[in-house]
């Protein structure tokens, strides 16, 4: 049972574009939530993550929202850069719990 | 560089065989995590340790085991291995067991079941 869902495969954007990477979960007990980044032949990269106690976190380029109604969790680059391509995946866990991960958005920033 | 060290980075063996995949954790972080990527799956966890003692597990088969050792490397034993058992691993490293706290990755180990 998939509880962390990533229902686009992929997504291309153009330079200087926003991207927006989506993610859906299931479990109302998930009280934190990450975002990595994967390049081909490397392991994945924290990116940025959110309490359930926010709706909104920014570093730079990057701003994770967060609506616990809806169990929905999105990812927005702005402006996208083509160093951005990568695979994208979503995480949540419980507290003090494992991190479920989704399947991933493979992001191409066209130039 | 993450600084979670994971040897050997590519390992081909035969079905029925047993291999052993090593994880050096960030220096200070306490808690190892193994995972599985299976082709276009997502990371499937298997199992946590925290200071040498089992904290977690997910869906680990019985033919998997894993420990983390005093200096807190850690290893994961596949043994009577099949061809879908060929994936990649993944070891992360956190400093606590749990928390509001990102997991940092290795480079994972590719392994090729003939």
């Amino acid at each position: 049972d998939q509880q962390v869902k990533q229902n686009s495969p992929s997504l291309s954007v153009q330079e200087g574009r926003i991207s927006i990477l989506n993610c859906d979960y299931t479990n109302s007990m998930f009280d934190y939530f990450l975002w990595y980044k994967k390049y081909p032949a490397e392991g994945p990269t924290f990116l940025i993550s959110i309490s359930s106690i926010k709706d909104k976190n920014e570093d730079g380029r990057f701003t994770v929202f967060l609506n616990k109604s809806a169990k929905h969790l999105s990812l927005h680059i702005v402006p996208s850069q083509p160093g951005d391509s990568a695979v994208y995946f979503c995480a949540a866990s419980e507290p003090g719990n494992q991190f479920y991960f989704g399947t991933g958005t493979s992001l191409t920033v066209i130039p | 560089d993450s600084g979670v060290t994971q040897t050997p980075k590519h390992l081909i063996t035969a079905t029925g065989q047993r291999v052993t995949l090593r994880c050096s954790p960030r220096s200070g972080d306490l808690s190892v995590y193994w995972y599985q990527q299976s082709l276009d799956q997502g990371l499937q966890f298997l199992i946590q340790y925290y200071n040498g003692e089992e904290r977690a597990k997910g869906n680990i088969l019985e033919r998997f085991s894993a420990q983390q050792f005093p200096d807190l490397h850690s290893e994961l034993n596949l043994s009577s291995l099949e061809l879908g058992d060929s994936a990649l691993y993944f070891c992360a490293s956190s400093p606590q067991a749990g928390g509001l706290q990102p997991q940092h990755f290795g480079d994972g180990t590719r392994l090729s079941i003939l």
